[in-house]
């Protein structure tokens, strides 16, 4: 099983600041990684598929880099709205798995 | 507009049996695979089961495999989660995701609101 680890667990930005994500796999998965937005009591959303590629509807201040083992998720001009955890997962092979998560708290 | 709507959660005990569906609308179901995910209270989100768009292939996580069958139904846009032997470990919230793809595992680009699974004695 590909193991998906993430870092920080918890991250405090200012509005307007940028916020870096990173997400980890114990082997390689190419580029077939994910993101997703979790807000409280509500279902994850897709934010970008591919590792960069952002899904229909994003905004163009969230961008996906990386390959293989490490990847990282970007929010530029963090906006109130963004708070809530996001996860990073890997589709190369089965299991599907997800990461532990990264909260974005609004400072 | 995708819309993902799950039933059939509930309390049942531990070794009971419970049946989820979910009712797709808004895109080609037929087209496309579909997977359900779990994610227990204050626990990352874990992959159970995914389904080819004619009805196979089938995977199951490791966890679930042996007690849980994936089905759909083309003619009704349906897809279904039947649970069996049920441990105190499967209570999670379940989702109905889409996968952007007909066949195999990939991003999951539409999720339903979720279906609260509880066992327990």
């Amino acid at each position: 099983e590909i193991v998906m680890t993430q870092s920080p667990a918890t991250l405090s930005v200012s509005p307007g600041e940028r916020a870096t994500l990173s997400c980890w796999a114990s082997q390689s998965v190419d580029s077939d990684l994910g993101w997703y937005q979790q807000k409280p009591g509500q279902a994850p959303r897709l934010l970008i598929y591919g590792a960069s590629t952002r899904a229909t509807g994003i905004p163009a201040r969230f961008s996906g880099s990386g390959s293989g083992t490490d990847f990282t998720l970007t929010i530029n001009s963090l906006q109130p709205e963004d708070f809530g955890v996001y996860y990073c997962q890997q589709y190369e092979d089965w299991p599907l798995t997800f990461g532990g998560g990264t909260k974005v708290e609004i400072k | 507009e995708v819309q993902l709507l799950e039933s059939g959660g509930g309390l049942v005990q531990p070794g009971g049996s419970l049946r989820l569906s979910c009712a797709a609308s808004g895109f080609n179901f037929h087209n496309y695979a579909m997977n359900w995910v779990r994610q227990a209270p204050g626990k990352r989100l874990e992959w159970v089961s995914n389904i080819g768009n004619s009805g196979g292939p089938t995977f199951y996580a490791d966890s679930v495999k042996g007690r849980f069958t994936i089905t759909r139904d083309n003619v009704n846009n349906r897809l279904y989660l039947q649970m069996h032997s049920l441990r105190v470990e499967d209570t999670a919230i379940y989702y109905c995701a889409k996968d952007s793809r007909s066949i195999g595992g990939h991003d999951l680009d539409s999720w339903g609101q979720g279906t609260l699974v509880t066992v327990s004695s």
